[in-house]
């Protein structure tokens, strides 16, 4: 069976202090991709970056940095320095190899304070 | 730029009443889905559609149908509206080509409520 868990349903934290949202995926599959997604007060789920199955490179864009270890099945997403606009809820997402499902973590609602 | 369109962002309705939710996509992608969020549950898939006129029941279909007749657009229909159907809908498509920008593309939502 595939499944996508967020345990964590919340986090607050200040300013500048780095934070990770945790996912584990259950998958059969030996081709998958991963995702994660932000969505922000507004409503818009926007996409943030696509692992696959076989690249078990980490990855870094800015503040953002992803773990991907196929050993614990773990796809964690770290949020260096946060900031006030990085508050949003954060899902975690996995897919078969033809993208024609996605099954979807329940989400981290993350807070952000000044 | 890759887009996903939703007919309306907030749409207030009356128990018992036909709803149709509207979703175009631009980028000819052949997978189109709609889900439903709610607090708590995250994103639960209603239908999804990998072909014009194919469609595959999700994991919360009661209460809804869906149209595919053309490739870019997919309708959600709620064939008497219930209160338990309020609730923010999302539209996605999704294609898969080989290319680095391959994923699923979701729509600004529409949150329905019945009154």
């Amino acid at each position: 069976a595939q499944k996508v868990t967020q345990a964590q349903t919340e986090i607050s934290v200040v300013e500048k202090e780095d934070v990770t949202l945790d996912c584990v995926y259950e998958t059969r599959d030996t081709t998958y991709y991963l995702f994660w997604y932000k969505q922000p007060p507004s409503g818009e789920l926007v996409f943030l970056i696509r692992r696959n199955s076989f690249d078990e490179q980490n990855e870094i864009s800015g503040r953002y940095s992803w773990n991907f270890q196929k050993s614990t099945s773990s796809f964690n997403f770290t949020i260096t320095a946060s900031q006030v606009v990085d508050s949003a809820v954060y899902f975690c997402a996995l897919s078969g190899y033809n993208f024609n499902k996605f099954y979807f973590g329940s989400g981290t609602k993350l807070n952000v304070k000044p | 730029d890759v887009k996903v369109t939703q007919s309306s962002r907030y749409l207030v309705k009356r128990t018992g009443e036909k709803v149709f939710l509207e979703c175009v996509q631009d980028m000819d992608h052949e997978n189109m889905f709609w889900y439903r969020q709610d607090p708590g549950l995250g994103l639960r898939l209603i239908y999804f559609s990998y072909d014009v006129k194919m469609k595959e029941k999700g994991d919360i279909p009661e209460g809804y149908s869906v149209s595919r007749e053309k490739k870019e657009r997919f309708s959600l229909i709620l064939e008497s509206a219930s209160t338990n159907q309020t609730s923010m809908y999302l539209c996605a498509s999704s294609s898969f080509r080989g290319l680095a920008t391959d994923t699923q593309y979701f729509g600004p939502g529409t949150r329905l409520t019945v009154l």
